[in-house]
């Protein structure tokens, strides 16, 4: 659904160790799904993306699960490190009347503890 | 290989004035996306272009906005008469089609009403 104005919730990991961020999509009827990592003053830049016909998919050091009957998304990161400090949004695919436009999630913040 | 460029990167005006926000999409991709950025918030669709063709414009506000894609040159976002609601970091991204095909972000422009 549409986020809103409220502060990022964030998840503090130690350097070294596995990060789940989650997240819940809004439409049933959408099949295509992206994570996207945002550092500061920049743009969304690409992790990962998984297709509705998939339930898990991997990359390097990143794994994304999805779980249609409860409409939710996994982003797993393997032996987090100080660069992945960043604020995370998950992107679902609208298809919507022949637009491709993307549906962002309210993001969550990760910080990495050296 | 250039990717997403935008600008300006900052772009202040008072209330009132006019903003032209322009982004020329990585080279080969005829698509391209405007979102909207809140601090601490996801981002926001606004409009989808394909060249000189508005296909989605279902999150721009219904006045004072409008977007072009013109066959030759950049895509524009044009603000007219800014309000402080306005100020926001604005993101371009571009694709080679639609569909399940990824869309590369820009740096954005912070748009600073005062």
């Amino acid at each position: 659904g549409e986020s809103v104005g409220l502060h990022l919730p964030t998840l503090s990991v130690q350097e070294g160790d596995n990060s789940i961020i989650n997240c819940a999509y809004s439409n049933s009827a959408s099949d295509y799904f992206i994570w996207y990592k945002q550092e500061s003053g920049k743009g969304p830049q690409f992790i990962i993306d998984i297709r509705s016909n998939m339930d898990k998919r991997q990359g390097q050091r990143v794994t994304v699960l999805l779980n249609k009957t409860v409409k939710h998304l996994s982003l797993q990161i393997a032996a987090t490190q100080p660069g992945d400090s960043a604020v995370y949004f998950c992107a679902e695919n609208s298809r919507m009347d022949s637009s491709y436009k993307l549906i962002f999630g309210s993001g969550t913040r990760l910080l990495v503890r050296p | 290989n250039a990717g997403v460029m935008q600008n300006p990167r900052h772009l202040v005006r008072r209330r009132g004035q006019e903003a032209r926000l322009r982004c020329s999409p990585v080279k080969g991709h005829s698509h391209v996306y405007w979102y909207r950025q809140l601090p601490e918030e996801g981002l926001k669709f606004m409009v989808y272009l394909q060249k000189e063709n508005i296909i989605d414009e279902s999150g721009m506000p219904k006045e004072r906005f409008s977007a072009e894609f013109p066959k030759e040159g950049p895509s524009i976002l044009r603000i007219q008469q800014v309000v402080r609601g306005d100020s926001a970091a604005y993101f371009c991204a571009s694709s080679t089609s639609g569909g399940d095909n990824e869309q590369f972000f820009g740096p954005g422009t912070r748009l600073t009403v005062l």
